[in-house]
């Protein structure tokens, strides 16, 4: 089956500073990889895919995230962070054994901006 | 707004009440979602209408119920629940693309519904 892995809880980071939320990935065959961003007392919201192609897709926001297939990664990054950015994050990734749609879901991890 | 209404906002219930949480999307879509978001714990699906097709989780207890009556609309019907069912209820919708496995539709959300259940 497939799933996504998101290793941290919390990830905290000085504005101004790059930031990196972490997401591996287990799958068989080609994996289709996403970002959603969930903001305080809202329902979550895209910001990014990966389907085929360059390893380095650009998003929302801001946002990009590097799919790396020898490590199974593909983590979100951002140059320089954004009060605005702190948020909580989830990873997810296409279900593609099933002629439904299903999107499968991270454990999220909440970003932290500091001032 | 993202076009992916749900309501209430909050319901707090007893484990022998009966309720249903209401989806509504005006987005055009052919297949809706139930999820469930408990802290620290990944998003869990619950069921899918797509195309005409339900699709479950083998492992959401019979006390959930969901309901399509046509593509904009999506209940879930629930009864007889457990404190351990408190948790946020995430509503969602997609365009699938007919005559095929779908492999990069993006999911609309709505805001969810707080459920406690005391």
């Amino acid at each position: 089956a497939q799933s996504v892995a998101q290793p941290e809880d919390q990830v905290n980071v000085a504005e101004g500073n790059p930031l990196t939320v972490k997401c591996t990935y287990s799958v068989s065959g080609n994996p289709y990889l996403f970002w959603y961003v969930q903001y305080p007392n809202r329902g979550l919201q895209f910001l990014l895919k990966y389907i085929t192609g360059d390893n380095l897709v650009k998003g929302s926001y801001g946002f990009e995230a590097e799919f790396n297939k020898s490590q199974t990664s593909f983590h979100l990054k951002k140059p320089s962070a954004l009060v605005s950015d702190s948020a909580l994050y989830f990873c997810a990734v296409r279900d593609l054994y099933s002629s439904a749609s299903k999107i499968i879901f991270g454990s999220g991890t909440r970003l932290s901006i500091r001032p | 707004e993202t076009g992916v209404t749900q309501t209430p906002r909050h319901l707090v219930m007893g484990m022998t009440n009966k309720k249903s949480l209401k989806c509504e999307q005006h987005l055009g879509h052919n297949a809706m979602y139930w999820y469930k978001q408990s802290a620290k714990k990944p998003l869990e699906l619950m069921f899918v209408y797509s195309l005409e097709e339900r699709v479950e989780n083998n492992s959401v207890p019979s006390r959930f119920s969901p309901e399509c009556p046509n593509s904009s609309h999506l209940f879930l019907h629930l009864h007889t629940l457990q404190p351990e069912d408190s948790a946020l209820y995430l509503c969602a919708s997609s365009q699938t693309p007919t005559g095929g496995v779908a492999t990069n539709e993006k999911l609309f959300f709505g805001s969810g519904t707080q459920l406690s259940v005391l």
